[in-house]
């Protein structure tokens, strides 16, 4: 079956360090990954999407690779801030064409 | 752009009452979702409407469930008769073409607690 695995356990890192959260998945192929931000009380927001044939994908202190031999992409954020605490969603479109979520992981970034 | 509106934002009731979510999609966007969440789930879609069809209803979780989108600019998630299990964040969401992995836009939710 398809799975979007993400760690479930809160990163916690300290300001100005870099983040680095983790997305993999099993039996899609995917033709693109995308990134989403969800904080407390809110609905997700798109942040990054990054297609099957870039490597990489980077938007201000953002970052995003894609290794689809590794079935893995990986979500920075440098020099990071306490505002940047949050819930972070992989999604990858699913066999049925759909764009399907991981549990996400949740950031905290302590000053 | 107001964005996808939903309402309510909160909603409690008791077990067995019919509960009715709305939502407003974003103007000019022709694909419209509804997802649960839940600690436990994660975000689940339910159903996917494009051009006010509903294409896939798979994530429905039972008969208890349905959904409608009689325009462009209203759908409506019914929840009839509630139960307990049913308490979670409801969300609706809208995104341009067919829905096919392209950038989602969601609404602030509905936070439902049947009691």
């Amino acid at each position: 079956s398809q799975k979007i695995e993400q760690n479930s356990e809160a990163l916690n890192i300290q300001e100005g360090k870099t983040a680095t959260l983790t997305c993999n998945y099993t039996n899609y192929s995917p033709a693109y990954l995308q990134w989403y931000r969800q904080d407390p009380g809110r609905g997700p927001v798109f942040l990054l999407l990054i297609r099957e044939n870039e490597k990489e994908k980077r938007k201000e202190r953002l970052k995003v690779t894609f290794d689809t031999t590794l079935k893995q992409s990986l979500f920075h954020i440098t020099a990071s801030q306490p505002a940047d605490s949050a819930t972070y969603l992989c999604a990858l479109v699913n066999a049925g064409n759909m764009l399907t979520f991981g549990g996400g992981t949740r950031l905290m970034v302590k000053p | 752009d107001a964005g996808v509106i939903q309402s309510p934002r909160h909603e409690v009731t008791e077990m067995g009452q019919e509960v009715t979510l709305r939502c407003k999609p974003i103007s000019g966007h022709n694909s419209l979702f509804w997802y649960r969440q839940t600690m436990m789930r994660g975000l689940e879609l339910l159903i996917y409407f494009n051009n006010n069809v509903p294409i896939d209803d798979s994530g429905m979780p039972e008969d208890r469930f349905s959904a409608k989108m009689p325009n462009a600019s209203f759908s409506t998630l019914k929840i009839q008769p509630s139960e307990p299990r049913d308490s979670a964040v409801y969300f609706c969401a809208s995104s341009l073409g067919d829905g096919s992995g392209n950038t989602i836009y969601f609404g602030e939710g509905s936070w439902l607690t049947v009691v």
